[in-house]
C-alpha cells in the first residue's frame, strides 16, 4: 500500500519560515493536500491541489510538490500557527495521509 | 455555509453494537461524497473509506474493510458510520468530511465535522 512520511516534528522562531515536508513515491504525479489540526479540533484544509489555498487561509501558508516531496511553507510563522499538519494523497481510489508534523513555535 | 454535524459522544461495552451520524445541511448533500476519517488517541488520521450519497457507491480503506459499514440516508441527507461487534480497539475520534470537488480522482477534504468520540470500554 501506498505511504506518505512525514518528519515527526519541526521547531521554527515566530516570523520565521517552517518548511514540513511529506515524502511518498512518485509524489509528484499525485496531487497532494495539506491538513491543519490545533489541539482538540477538527482539522482544517490549508493547501489542495499542491498548492492552492481554501478561502480564509492566510497567504503565509505556500505549498510545492516535486518528484517524491511535498513541502508546506509557513512564512512567517505565527503562534496562532502551532498545530499537528498531516499532508494527503490519493492512490487508486484510496486516501493516505501522512503521520503528522507537530510544529513547534518557540 | 457548508457544515457537518456529528452525533455526540458514546460509551460502549466490547460486543455491543453502534451507529454514528453525520448530517450535511448549506449544500446539496448527493452532489458530495461523503468520507470518514479515525483518529486514535494520540494519533495521526486515518483514512476509512467514503460513500456517494446519490447512489450509495462506497469504497473502504483496507484496514477497514470487513469491520465497519458506511450508509447514508438521501432523504435527512445524514451520513453513518457502524460497527456490529465493537472492539475496545475501536475507541477513537471518528470525523466525517465533505470531499471536493464531486466526481474526481482526488477531491480534498474541504468541511469536517466536529467529530464524534467512541470510547469503548468494559
Amino acid at each position: 500500500s501506498y505511504e506518505l512520511t512525514q518528519s515527526p516534528s519541526v521547531s521554527v522562531s515566530p516570523g520565521q519560515t517552517a518548511s514540513i515536508t511529506c515524502s511518498g513515491e512518485k509524489l509528484e504525479d499525485k496531487y497532494v493536500c495539506w491538513y491543519q489540526q490545533k489541539p482538540g479540533q477538527s482539522p482544517v484544509l490549508v493547501i489542495y491541489q499542491n498548492m492552492k489555498r481554501p478561502s480564509g487561509i492566510p497567504e503565509r501558508f505556500s505549498g510545492s510538490n516535486s518528484g517524491n516531496t511535498a513541502t508546506l511553507t509557513i512564512s512567517g510563522t505565527q503562534a496562532m500557527d502551532e498545530a499537528d499538519f498531516f499532508c494527503q494523497a490519493w492512490d487508486r481510489n484510496t486516501g493516505v495521509f501522512g503521520g503528522g508534523t507537530k510544529l513547534t513555535v518557540l | 455555509e457548508v457544515q457537518l454535524v456529528q452525533s455526540g459522544a458514546e460509551v460502549k461495552k466490547p460486543g455491543e453494537s453502534l451507529r454514528i451520524s453525520c448530517k450535511g445541511s448549506g449544500y446539496s448533500f448527493t452532489n458530495y461524497w461523503i468520507t470518514w476519517v479515525r483518529q486514535m488517541p494520540g494519533k495521526g488520521l486515518e483514512w476509512m473509506g467514503r460513500i456517494d450519497p446519490s447512489d450509495s457507491y462506497i469504497n473502504y480503506g483496507p484496514s477497514f474493510q470487513g469491520h465497519v459499514t458506511i450508509s447514508v440516508d438521501k432523504s435527512s441527507s445524514t451520513a453513518y458510520l457502524q460497527w456490529s461487534s465493537l472492539k475496545v480497539s475501536d475507541t477513537a475520534m471518528y470525523y466525517c468530511a465533505r470531499l471536493n470537488p464531486p466526481a474526481v480522482a482526488d477531491p480534498n477534504f474541504d468541511s469536517w465535522g466536529q467529530g464524534t468520540l467512541v470510547t469503548v470500554s468494559s
